[in-house]
Parts: C-alpha cells; sequence; structure tokens
C-alpha cells in the first residue's frame, strides 16, 4: 500500500467554483500534512499546512483532516484558472512522503 | 520567508560526463536538506536525505556512488551526478528544512532539469 495517495486526475473545474482535492495516508502517527502546488516545469510550493489537532483556513484555500478515515483535503473557493496546476499533498512519517499529484484545471 | 537557491537551473552533458548542483539555504541554516527527483507527470521521489557533516541517506534504489551529496555546511549542500548517461536525463529538486515557517516545512529550490545526450 502506498503512503499518501491521491487521485491523479485530472480535475476540471470551471471558473469559481470550488475545487475540492483528497488525499489519503496509511500510516495513522501522522502529525503533519501539507498542501504544494506545482506548475509545469517548476518546483512545488507549499500552500499550507496542518497538524493533527485541527484544520486551517487561509484565504480562498482550506485543509482539512479526516484523521478516522485518514485522508486530508484541500479546498479552493472561487477557483481562478491560475490555479490550474498540480497539487502534491505531503506527509511527514519519518520524512516527508508524497503522493503523486491532482493535475486541477480551472477553466475560464 | 526561507529562500533555497538551487544551481544551475538546467544543464546539458554528455553521456559519461559528471554534473554538479548545489542547493544553498540563502537565510537560514539548513541542517538537514533533501534531494529528490522528479521524471515527467510522475511524482517526486526522495533520492536522499542529507545531513551537514555526516553520510548522506540514500533511499533504497538510488545508488549512492553514483548520486555523490556533500553536505559540507549549513547552507549548502551538492549533488553529483557521476558518469550521467540519458537515463539519469531528470528534473532534480533539493529542499531544506529549517526556515522557520513551521516544523518539518519544505522549502524548494527551484530544480535543476538535467539532460544527458
Amino acid at each position: 500500500q502506498k503512503e499518501v495517495e491521491q487521485n491523479s486526475g485530472p480535475l476540471s473545474v470551471p471558473e469559481g467554483a470550488i475545487a475540492s482535492l483528497n488525499c489519503t495516508y496509511s500510516d495513522r502517527g501522522s502529525q503533519s500534512f501539507f498542501w504544494y502546488r506545482q506548475y509545469s516545469g517548476k518546483s512545488p510550493e507549499l500552500i499550507m499546512f496542518i497538524y493533527s489537532n485541527g484544520d486551517k483556513e487561509d484565504g480562498r484555500f482550506t485543509a482539512q483532516l479526516n484523521k478516522a478515515s485518514q485522508y486530508v483535503s484541500l479546498l479552493i473557493r472561487d477557483s481562478q484558472p491560475s490555479d490550474s496546476a498540480t497539487y502534491l499533498c505531503a506527509v511527514n512519517i519519518d520524512d516527508m512522503r508524497f503522493g503523486a499529484g491532482t493535475r486541477l484545471t480551472v477553466k475560464p | 520567508g526561507a529562500v533555497v537557491s538551487q544551481h544551475p537551473s538546467w544543464v546539458i552533458c554528455k553521456s559519461g560526463t559528471s554534473v554538479k548542483i548545489e542547493c544553498r539555504s540563502l537565510d537560514f541554516q539548513a541542517t538537514t536538506m533533501f534531494w529528490y527527483r522528479q521524471f515527467p507527470k510522475k511524482s517526486l521521489m526522495l533520492m536522499a536525505t542529507s545531513n551537514e557533516g555526516s553520510k548522506a541517506t540514500y533511499e533504497q534504489g538510488v545508488e549512492k556512488d553514483k548520486f555523490l551529496i556533500n553536505h559540507a555546511s549549513l547552507t549548502l549542500s551538492t549533488l553529483t551526478v557521476t558518469s550521467a548517461h540519458p537515463e539519469d536525463s531528470s528534473f532534480y529538486i533539493c529542499s531544506a528544512t529549517g526556515g522557520g515557517s513551521g516544523a518539518n516545512v519544505l522549502t524548494f529550490g527551484a530544480g535543476s532539469r538535467l539532460t544527458v545526450l
């Protein structure tokens, strides 16, 4: 079983809609969870991270953790074409482990 | 915020030559740096964890004699791809923790795209 799994997509949403990205992880002891955005040909950049004690909202982005089901989600409200990218979920187990990423396309 | 500088951003070399990639933390001390490799449309794959002043820890399947990692100071780690071959062509990305954003937050360099002819 892979440690961090994501649906590869592509996920396509219209501009202004809510994009919902999900990630499941295998290690129940994981304490910190990260979402990175990666544009084509570029390196990942951190969007936000949460610890196991709660969700977080930052502007249009909300990260939510469901510990019982072992998944973490990223919601992007009012999606913009500039949000089109691959979104990488990462979980800190003994070190940082990344999912394969979900490609998001926001159509104008 | 924390900045990690990676150089060169792209390099083309002939098969059999060696290529060195540098990774620097510009405004913080990085006791641990990580080297990733990413093939097109694939996920980041951790190659090795580099600790200042000690030998790097390589992931299973990564040849330590081919991918030489040196972390001689708190702000510099280097990856040398020795005797590069076309199958080593990839996007190599370094990252570091310790930038102050929070525990275990990774700051990535811009990446180095290696093409071996």
